[in-house]
Parts: C-alpha cells; structure tokens; sequence
C-alpha cells in the first residue's frame, strides 16, 4: 500500500483558509516536507517540519505534526488564485542529503474565484 | 535557490531506442542526485541514488541495465533508458542535494516527459 496517502483534489474560495491533509507510515521519518509543483515547472519546496516539532509557520503557511496519529497538514491562509497548484507530501528518514524521498499522489488545490 | 535544469524537457521516441536524459546542478555541486519516476495522477517514485564517482544504488524493482545511470560531475548526472518501449513512457524527475549530513534540501528538476511510440 501507499506509504504516504493525500487527497487528490481539495476546492476552496479564493481569500479562504486551505487545509491540504497528509498520512504516512513510516514512523522512523525524520523530515516531512510539503512542495508545491506548477504546470511546466520544477517541484517547489515549500517548507518542511523535523519529526520533534509539533508546528511550524511561515507566513501564511502553517504545517502541524501529530506524530502519534502519523498526520501532517498544511494550512494556507488567505488562499489566492496564485496558489492554484498540486501540493505534495514527503517523508524522509535522513535531511535529504544522503536519502530519496517517498511522496503522496499530490493534492490538486483548486481555487475558486 | 539552487537550480536543477533538465534536457531535454520532452522527447518522442520509437520502442527499441535508447533515450539520455541529462540532469545539472546550474549553481552548486552536486554530491548526492535522485532520479524519480511519475505517472500520471501518480506520485514520484524514487528511482536511484546516485553519488558522484560511484555506481548508483537503484530502489527495488527498477532494472539497473535499463536504467543506466551516470554521475562523473559534481554537476552532471545523465539517466539512460536503454531499449525503451511504451511502459516506458512517463514523467522523469530528478534532484540534486550539495550534501549528506544534516539537513540540505532537494532542489528539483522540472522534468522530462517521456513518450515511447
């Protein structure tokens, strides 16, 4: 089965909040990660959170850990249409340096005007 | 950030050729590049690891006579899909990482789209 699973398609109204959902399976994930892909374009880093973190924000994002239930979320605020996007979910055991990352099938946001 | 360029960004192929993908790290070298594999309304797939001047470490179930895969720079990581054929066809990814301890982000390509006729 998947070793992390997401939503395919998350709608919301432009200037509204965004919660895009994450599970995974692997409980020796150290970093988990959410980018951001637009069409024609590379896979963006969006933030990222240490597996001891509970939250983290930056700007309008906010990304919440529950470590118990194996959850991981992103929170845009104020979602514009410029977020329109595929958001991925990935887990990795290592900072990326040395180990490949395990993604989800990626949340297409879609904002609605 | 860094930059990860690709080429090409798509290729058509007949089955039965053999098709270079190249990968460079524009601004940084590059110790450590990831080769992944997406279909569509899939996720990546992490194909190999490849660390500059050795082989390739590839993950289960990739083939590593199909996939030949080559990092003789600290800026240059070529993947070769030797023989291809339709299965083939698909959305290859990579990324570059300047180091293998702590924390140091993956800086993706964007891709090269393959189609195998």
């Amino acid at each position: 089965g998947e070793d992390v699973e997401q939503s395919l398609f998350l709608s919301v109204r432009e200037g509204d909040s965004s919660v895009i959902n994450c599970t995974y399976t692997d409980s020796s994930s150290t970093y988990l990660y959410w980018y951001k892909q637009e069409p024609g374009a590379g896979l963006q880093l969006l933030t990222y959170i240490f597996s001891n973190m509970d939250m983290k924000q930056d700007q309008r994002l906010t990304v919440l850990l529950n470590k118990k239930d194996k959850h991981l979320s992103l929170r845009i605020a104020d979602t514009q249409t410029g977020d329109s996007a595929i958001y991925f979910c990935a887990e990795a055991y290592s900072g990326g340096g040395a180990d490949g990352l395990t993604f989800g099938k990626g949340t297409h946001l879609i904002i609605q005007p | 950030g860094a930059v990860v360029s690709q080429h090409p960004s798509w290729v058509i192929c007949k089955s039965g050729t053999s098709v270079k993908i190249e990968c460079r790290s524009l601004d940084f070298q590059a110790t450590t590049m990831f080769w992944y594999r997406q279909f569509p309304k899939q996720s990546l797939m992490l194909m190999a690891t490849s660390n500059e001047g050795s082989k390739a470490t590839y993950e289960q179930g990739v083939e590593k006579d199909k996939f030949l895969i080559n990092h003789a720079s600290l800026t240059l990581s070529t993947l070769t899909v030797t023989s291809a054929h339709p299965e083939d066809s698909s959305f290859y990814i990579c990324s570059a990482t300047g180091g293998t301890s702590g924390y140091n982000e993956q800086f993706f390509g964007p891709g090269t789209r393959l189609t195998v006729l």
